[in-house]
C-alpha cells in the first residue's frame, strides 16, 4: 500500500500570505492518480486539484498543483479567509485509494 | 443540480449489521464509478470501496474487506453499502463520492460528495 505523508502537520499562516502544503509518497504515483482536497469543519470534503495539477469546477486560480513521481504540492497563492481547513492529498495505486494524514491550515 | 444524498445510518450495537444508501440526482448515475468514505470522528479520510457504473469492477479496503458489500442500482440511481459484524471502530460518517470522469485520460479522483450519514457501534 502506497502511503502518503502530508507536511506540515499544522500550518499557521495570515490571509494574503502564500501557503506551500507538502504531499509525499512512499512509491512512485502517477500524475493522474494524484488528488487535492479542502475540508472545513462539519463538510464534507470538496475536491481542488485532480491529476496533480489540474483544478476541478469552481476552484479559484490562487489554488495550484505540482510535482510528480513521489512528491506533491499544493501552493495557495494569496490566502484568503475561507481557505483556512484541512488539506488532504489522496492518491489511486493497486485498486485502492489512500489519503494523506491531512494538513490542518490555520489563521496566525 | 448533481448531488448526492446519503441515508441509513444510526447507532447499531458490536456484531449487528447496517445498509447505508446514496440517492444520486442531476447526473447519468450509471456512467460513474462510485465511491465510498469514511471519516472517524477527530479522524482523517479512509477509502472503503469502489463500484463501476456496470459493476464489473468491485473494490474494498482491507479494514472491511469481507465485512462489507456494495451494490448499485442504477434503475434507481442509487448506491449501497452493506455493513456487517460492526465494530467500534467503524463509527464514523460514511460518504458516497463520485468518481472524476475525463474524455482521454484516466483520473482517480471523487468530484462530487454527499453530506455524510453517520454509522455508531456501541453497546
Amino acid at each position: 500500500e502506497i502511503v502518503l505523508t502530508q507536511s506540515p502537520g499544522t500550518l499557521s499562516l495570515s490571509p494574503g500570505e502564500r501557503a506551500t502544503l507538502s504531499c509525499r509518497a512512499s512509491q512512485y504515483v502517477s500524475y493522474s492518480y494524484l488528488a487535492w482536497y479542502q475540508q472545513k469543519p462539519g463538510q464534507a470534503p470538496r475536491l481542488l486539484i485532480y491529476g496533480a495539477s489540474s483544478r476541478a469546477t469552481g476552484i479559484p486560480d490562487r489554488f495550484s498543483g505540482s510535482g510528480s513521481e513521489t512528491d506533491f504540492t499544493l501552493t495557495i497563492s494569496r490566502l484568503e479567509p475561507e481557505d483556512f481547513a484541512v488539506y488532504y492529498c489522496q492518491q489511486y495505486g493497486s485498486s485502492s485509494y489512500t489519503f494523506g494524514q491531512g494538513t490542518k491550515l490555520e489563521i496566525k | 443540480e448533481v448531488q448526492l444524498v446519503e441515508s441509513g445510518g444510526g447507532l447499531v450495537k458490536p456484531g449487528g449489521s447496517l445498509r447505508l444508501s446514496c440517492a444520486a440526482s442531476g447526473f447519468t448515475f450509471s456512467s460513474y464509478t462510485m465511491n465510498w468514505v469514511r471519516q472517524a470522528p477527530g479522524k482523517g479520510l479512509e477509502w472503503v470501496s469502489s463500484i463501476s457504473g456496470g459493476t464489473t469492477y468491485i473494490d474494498y479496503a482491507d479494514s472491511l474487506k469481507g465485512r462489507c458489500t456494495i451494490s448499485r442500482d442504477n434503475a434507481k440511481n442509487s448506491l449501497y453499502l452493506q455493513m456487517s459484524s460492526l465494530r467500534a471502530e467503524d463509527t464514523a460518517v460514511y460518504y458516497c463520492a463520485r468518481r472524476v470522469v475525463a474524455t482521454i485520460t484516466d483520473y482517480f479522483a471523487m468530484d462530487v460528495w454527499g453530506q455524510g450519514t453517520t454509522v455508531t457501534v456501541s453497546s
